[in-house]
């Protein structure tokens, strides 16, 4: 079946310290990445997405490149804020039978400090 | 309105009792999803809906979840004769439909917790 695998937080860092969040996935067929950020008392919020191999998806600052040859597609952020501070999920969808249904990584609690 | 809205945000109930959950899709977006989000768990698929069919009910956990969509707008999540182990946040989510590899937008979610 497809499954997640996310770098067990939690993850404390100083404001401007370089972040990175690893990811590795098992699937069937070419499934689409994706990292939703979810912040204190809201809703899950798409931050990146990429849908084929060598894809590099970005936004705010962060990136994360569909390695299809490692199974992998961590999340970087080259100078992290306070207002970073979130819990990051790693999420694939396989498609095919699939359809539509998301797998979710277990989730990654970053805390930022000034 | 411009995202998914979910209603009530927080949920309060004993156990035994039926709750209904609702969820008001993105405008246009006519794929549906509801997960579940618990500690014990992690984020979880429920149920996908396509219009007002349901292709893929998987996920829910027991016969006492059911959900249904009308209009290919609104749908409504019950759980009957809750437990606690139903306690968790439940959240929805539509796409526009087109492919099955589509980005998911999420609304707030509903908070339930069973006494």
């Amino acid at each position: 079946g497809n499954s997640v695998t996310q770098m067990e937080g939690p993850v404390t860092l100083s404001e401007e310290a370089f972040l990175t969040i690893n990811c590795t996935y098992t699937a069937t067929g070419y499934p689409s990445l994706f990292w939703y950020v979810q912040y204190p008392g809201e809703g899950l919020q798409l931050l990146l997405k990429a849908t084929k191999a060598d894809d590099k998806g970005s936004n705010k600052g962060f990136e994360a490149t569909y390695r299809k040859e490692t199974t992998s597609f961590h999340l970087e952020k080259g100078s992290v804020q306070v207002s970073d501070s979130a819990v990051y999920f790693c999420v694939l969808n396989a498609g095919g039978t699939s359809y539509g249904k998301l797998t979710f990584g277990q989730g990654t609690i970053l805390t930022v400090h000034p | 309105g411009a995202g998914v809205s979910q209603s009530p945000s927080n949920k309060v109930t004993e156990k035994g009792k039926d709750v209904e959950l609702r969820c008001d899709p993105i405008s246009g977006h006519t794929a549906l999803y509801w997960y579940r989000q618990s500690l014990g768990q992690g984020l979880e698929f429920l149920i996908y809906f396509q219009g007002n069919s349901a292709p893929d009910k998987s996920g829910l956990p027991s016969d006492r979840f059911s959900a249904e969509r009308t209009g290919g707008s609104v749908s409504t999540l019950t759980i009957q004769r809750t437990q606690q182990e139903d306690s968790a946040v439940y959240l929805c989510a539509s796409s526009l439909g087109e492919s099955g590899q589509e980005t998911q937008y999420f609304g707030p979610g509903t908070r339930l917790l069973v006494l």
